[in-house]
């Protein structure tokens, strides 16, 4: 059962940041955000998670609302290899639990 | 540290014949989770294993599809008689121990079935 909405679909011009939205309205306390992308057909790749802090990596920035219902993934300067599919997923911090993948986001860069 | 993973990565089966898919995790990782996707489709989860123990196989057909994560050795997805509605990508991902750590996802096996 999906927990967030995403866009379908965004575009963002190379060298720019690109902002993607995840409404998580129902998200409870012990809940983490995470965010993966999956390239073309690849294996979806690990960008970031959080629980209620902002969080920043070498790949992106995770901005989290203070009251928890709604993120942004920023990725500060987009390249062309940053189109994928974008998801943003919530999880229960407890061993066992899987990672469900809605939809998500289809950003495209464009030069 | 390698990452995690699956074999082979392209697997071509004859209607009817088995289909066996492994997935070696990264090096200290006990958690096994396996996915799969269909053309044009997101990703769908079949089943959660620990070593030993299978924790959560909601996502699992009830027949036809198998997975074991023995103590030693990779995890295994098999699917036996396999029909062409089994075509898809089939993604493994690893994690650690913990329930707030992040999931890492081999680059597949991608299954046709002739």
């Amino acid at each position: 059962d999906a927990k967030t909405t995403q866009p379908p679909s965004m575009d963002c011009a190379e060298g720019r940041a690109a902002n993607l939205p995840c409404n998580h309205s129902t998200i409870s306390g012990n809940e983490y955000v995470y965010w993966y992308r999956q390239i073309h057909s690849q294996g979806p790749q690990y960008i970031i998670h959080g629980l209620k802090n902002n969080e920043t990596n070498e790949m992106a920035s995770l901005i989290i609302t203070e009251d928890r219902k709604s993120s942004t993934l920023i990725l500060p300067h987009a390249t062309l290899r940053d189109t994928a599919v974008y998801y943003c997923i919530v999880r229960v911090a407890n061993t066992g639990n899987q990672f469900y993948f809605g939809t998500g986001t289809s950003l495209t860069v464009i030069p | 540290n390698a990452g995690v993973m699956q074999n082979p990565r392209h697997l071509v089966r004859r209607r009817g014949q088995e289909a066996r898919l492994r997935c070696s995790p990264m090096k200290g990782h006990s958690h096994v989770y396996w996915y799969r996707q269909l053309p044009e489709e997101g990703l769908k989860f079949m089943v959660y294993l620990q070593k030993e123990n299978i924790i959560d196989e909601s996502g699992m057909p009830k027949e036809r599809f198998s997975a074991e994560f023995p103590k030693e050795g990779p995890s295994i997805l098999r699917i036996q008689q396999v029909v062409r509605g089994d075509s898809a990508a089939y993604f493994c991902a690893s994690s650690p121990p913990g329930g707030y750590t992040e999931a890492f996802f081999g680059q597949g096996t991608r299954l046709t079935v002739v």
